[in-house]
């Protein structure tokens, strides 16, 4: 089985711009959340979807947004971008809701100049 | 609301010796509880798991026990060897809903030298 996979895996974007993080969920997963790792941090909630539809999130602004499609993969889209926004961005798919287990991909590292 | 904290590292140890990386945390309801591995370069990977008081979870030599009583989930294991080597985090799930999320505390740096 396929497992979690992300991309891009680096990228390095200007303050004020727009990025968008691609994730593909693990064969037979229809539950994505996203995690924001600072460096030496634990990564953070920032929301899930099922069934195309955002289904809890955590502390983060509105300007981060994002979508699950048919497939169950998914886009982490961040605008006006902020420095503080330079961090692992972490995916995360699970095999439904209440499912207890995820599988981590290895990560978008975005750095915010 | 729920918080996780675990010992400050970085942990510094020689091969064989005996590791104990602590973990408390702070939840309503009875969370699950995880220790999760990152390797260098690598996402999270699932180590062990506990899901109600007293369970005990292991996985390759690593052991953790749910203790309610002194909130705690302390990670244990008894020879490390070099590829033990990665940052290491506790963490816990909401008890309810079906909103699943994870909540971490910052991780443990674990190197163990030859």
């Amino acid at each position: 089985e396929t497992g979690v996979t992300q991309s891009p895996t680096h990228l390095i974007k200007t303050r004020g711009q727009q990025v968008t993080l691609r994730c593909s969920s693990q064969s037979g997963h229809n539950t994505v959340s996203w995690y924001q790792q600072a460096l030496g941090q634990g990564p953070q909630f920032i929301f899930q979807y099922y069934r195309e539809e955002e289904n809890g999130r955590g502390n983060f602004p509105p300007r981060f947004s994002g979508l699950q499609f048919p497939n169950y993969s998914s886009e982490l889209n961040v605008n006006a971008l902020e420095l503080d926004d330079s961090a692992l961005y972490l995916c995360a798919s699970s095999g439904g809701l209440g499912a207890n287990v995820l599988t981590f991909g290895a990560g978008s590292r975005l750095t915010v100049l | 609301g729920n918080s996780v904290t675990q010992m400050e590292g970085p942990v510094t140890l020689s091969e064989e010796a005996f590791l104990t990386i602590n973990c408390t945390y702070t939840a309503t309801g009875y969370p699950s509880l995880f220790w999760y591995v990152q390797y260098p370069g690598e996402g999270l990977q699932l180590l062990l798991k506990a899901t109600k008081a007293d369970d005990k979870g292991s996985n390759k030599g690593f052991e953790a026990t749910y203790r309610k009583e002194t909130t705690s989930f302390h990670l244990e294991k008894g020879s490390v060897q070099v590829s033990d080597s990665a940052v290491y985090f506790c963490a816990l799930s909401d008890s309810g809903g079906s909103n699943y999320k994870l909540t971490f505390g910052k991780g443990t740096l674990l190197t163990v030298n030859p």
